[in-house]
């Protein structure tokens, strides 16, 4: 059964810092990656979809790694903003069912 | 890109009453849409998937009697709660996948509170 788990859990930083989002899963079977983004209340943002085949993706202040075989997947976001505050959510599709499997995700608080 | 809604976005009902939530694929053809339930301070959990003209596929332990699921086109899923009660409080979200990247787009969400 896949599992995902993302660290850390919270993280607070000033604006303007470079910071490294970590996501771990265990099934390494997958057809994508997403990365989301959750604001309170509010439904998902698709961030960025990195295919099974390739190793990163990137959007403006945004890139996404991805090493299928050891299970791991990186969001770097560059210059950050209070306006990236959110929670962001790792997500892999399951490879045969199309099923997509959440972990808890990472609270990220910018602070101006 | 792909653009997916969903109706109402929030909705009050009283307990016993059966409530209906519409998700669209505005400008795509979904093959398969997603059902999510979300509760506060959690992650979002897969209630059931459907594809057009066939039986949805529930997780175990969701009741299909109870959340009904129709996938009547290639644009239009609709979760019905029936019976509502107020343990069925929740963020209900839905996706919609064309097939091929097998990448889901999200609907933005419907509050549901049964009081």
């Amino acid at each position: 059964k896949q599992e995902v788990t993302q660290i850390p859990a919270a993280l607070s930083v000033p604006e303007g810092e470079n910071l490294v989002l970590n996501c771990s899963f265990t099934d390494s079977a997958i057809y994508n990656l997403q990365w989301f983004r959750q604001d309170p209340g509010k439904g998902l943002t698709s961030l960025l979809l990195i295919q099974s085949s390739q190793r990163e993706q990137t959007s403006g202040r945004l890139n996404a790694s991805l090493d299928k075989s050891s299970g791991r997947s990186t969001l770097y976001i560059a210059a950050s903003q209070p306006g990236d505050s959110a929670t962001y959510l790792c997500v892999p599709t399951q490879g045969g069912s199309e099923k997509l499997v959440f972990g808890k995700g990472t609270k990220l608080t910018v602070n101006p | 890109g792909a653009v997916v809604s969903q109706h109402p976005s929030w909705v009050i009902c009283k307990s016993g009453t059966s409530v209906k939530i519409e998700c669209r694929s505005l400008d795509f053809q979904a093959t398969t849409m997603f059902w999510y339930r979300q509760f506060p301070k959690q992650s979002l959990m897969l209630m059931a998937t459907s594809n057009e003209g066939s039986k949805a596929t529930y997780e175990q332990g969701v009741e299909k009697d109870k959340f009904l699921i129709n996938h009547a086109s290639l644009t239009l899923s609709t979760l019905t709660v029936t019976s509502a009660h107020p343990e069925d409080s929740s963020f209900y979200i839905c996706s919609a996948s064309a097939g091929g990247t097998y990448e889901q787009y999200f609907g933005p969400g419907t509050r549901l509170t049964v009081t």
